[in-house]
Parts: C-alpha cells; sequence; structure tokens
C-alpha cells in the first residue's frame, strides 16, 4: 500500500535562514510526487512535481525537492526563508490503483520568526 | 483568468438540514474533486467525476452527494446523515487522464459550520 508520511508537525526557522520540511513515502512502484502549500483560509498551491526526469526538481518561489529512491525521501528544501512562506506545507503522492486519487500527508505548519 | 470558484466562502447548517457546495471551473479539465480537510489533518477525498455524467465514491462518501451535469460544474450536497459535517471543503479539477503526473488545481474552499 501506498503512504507519505510528514516527519515533522511544526516548522519554526528564522527569516533568511534555510528551509527543510521533511517527507517520506511509501511505494512499490515510481511515485509520482507533489509538494502543495496552504496559506490560511485558501485552497493548495502546486509548489513542484517529480516526473521521474530529474531527481532534482526545482519548483516556485524558490523552492526545491531531492527525490532520494535508496531513501525513499522527498524532502523540501528552500535556501532562505521568507516571512510569507509561513504557511502548510503537504506532501503528496499519487495512486498507483487510480491515476485520479492523491494520498496527502498530514501536514508540515512552517512558522518564520523576524 | 482561468480557476476554480467555490461558493460560498463561509455556509453555515442546522441540524437535519441538507445544504449545497458550489464548484464552477473555467480550466476545461474533464476531472474533479471534492475534499474534506479537518484541523491538523490532510485532505480526505469524499466523490470525484473523470467525465460528465459519472463520478464515484472517494475515501469518505457516506453522508454526501454531488451531481455532474455540465463540465465545469461539481456540486456537493451534504446530507443530513453526515453527522460531522464541520470542516473545510476543497474542491479541485485535473486534466483528465489515466497516466502521467498532472497536478490537481485548487479552489478557496468552503468553510462549512453547525449552527
Amino acid at each position: 500500500a501506498q503512504s507519505v508520511t510528514q516527519l515533522d508537525s511544526h516548522v519554526s526557522v528564522s527569516e533568511g535562514t534555510p528551509v527543510l520540511l521533511r517527507c517520506n513515502y511509501s511505494s512499490s512502484y515510481s511515485p509520482s510526487l507533489f509538494w502543495y502549500v496552504q496559506h490560511p483560509n485558501k485552497g493548495l498551491q502546486l509548489l513542484l512535481k517529480y516526473t521521474s526526469a530529474a531527481t532534482l526538481v526545482k519548483g516556485i518561489n524558490g523552492f526545491e525537492a531531492e527525490f532520494k529512491k535508496s531513501e525513499t525521501s522527498f524532502h523540501l528544501t528552500k535556501p532562505s526563508a521568507h516571512m510569507s512562506d509561513a504557511a502548510e506545507y503537504f506532501c503528496v503522492v499519487r495512486r498507483m490503483d487510480s491515476s485520479y486519487k492523491l494520498i496527502f500527508g498530514s501536514g508540515t505548519r512552517l512558522l518564520v520568526r523576524p | 483568468d482561468g480557476g476554480i470558484t467555490q461558493s460560498p466562502k463561509y455556509l453555515f447548517r442546522k441540524e437535519g438540514q441538507n445544504v449545497t457546495l458550489s464548484c464552477e471551473q473555467n480550466l476545461n479539465h474533464d476531472a474533479m474533486y471534492w475534499y474534506r480537510q479537518d484541523p491538523g489533518q490532510g485532505l480526505r477525498l469524499i466523490y470525484y467525476s473523470q467525465i460528465v455524467n459519472d463520478f464515484q465514491k472517494g475515501d469518505i462518501a457516506e453522508g454526501y452527494s454531488v451531481s455532474r451535469e455540465k463540465k465545469e460544474s461539481f456540486p456537493l450536497t451534504v446530507t443530513s446523515a453526515q453527522k460531522n459535517p464541520t470542516a473545510f471543503y476543497l474542491c479541485a479539477s485535473s486534466i483528465g487522464e489515466t497516466r502521467g503526473n498532472q497536478p490537481q488545481h485548487f479552489g478557496d474552499g468552503t468553510r462549512l459550520s453547525i449552527l
């Protein structure tokens, strides 16, 4: 069965310092992986997606994620946090029994301190 | 601009009442979805539709109903059978596909509360 685990429910960083949001996945097949961001009372916005073309995926707003098959990880990083990055982030894997279904992690809330 | 519009933004339901949440998209997407989000949890799939006049139950369909009479519209009815309807409801759409990595695009949600 497929699953995705976000290892931290909350992450707090200072503005200008690096961001690391951790995600591990479980899948018998080569997975399709996504990171989404959600600001308060808003819908989800796609940050980036893993397409198997490259293990290092660049997304919007300076975020990137590295797919590591040996570690079954897809961690999200950003070199320098901005106040506007404060939001909830979801790691998502597509279900292999249906391309229409996604499995969402429980989310990581990022707090950025001034 | 293309996108997904959900209305209303806030909705209140009385006990025993059915309420309908609207979702409209102008992205020309074939597939549409309804999710429920509870505090501290990820999204859970309620219903999805791959094409007009067809829809399937998701993981938590009990107490909900949908229709897909038009490509651009996918309304969700929360019935009185749903005993714990207070949640944030998100509608999404995507290009219809059987493989690939096309993402889902989300509306800004409807927050439903019980009076």
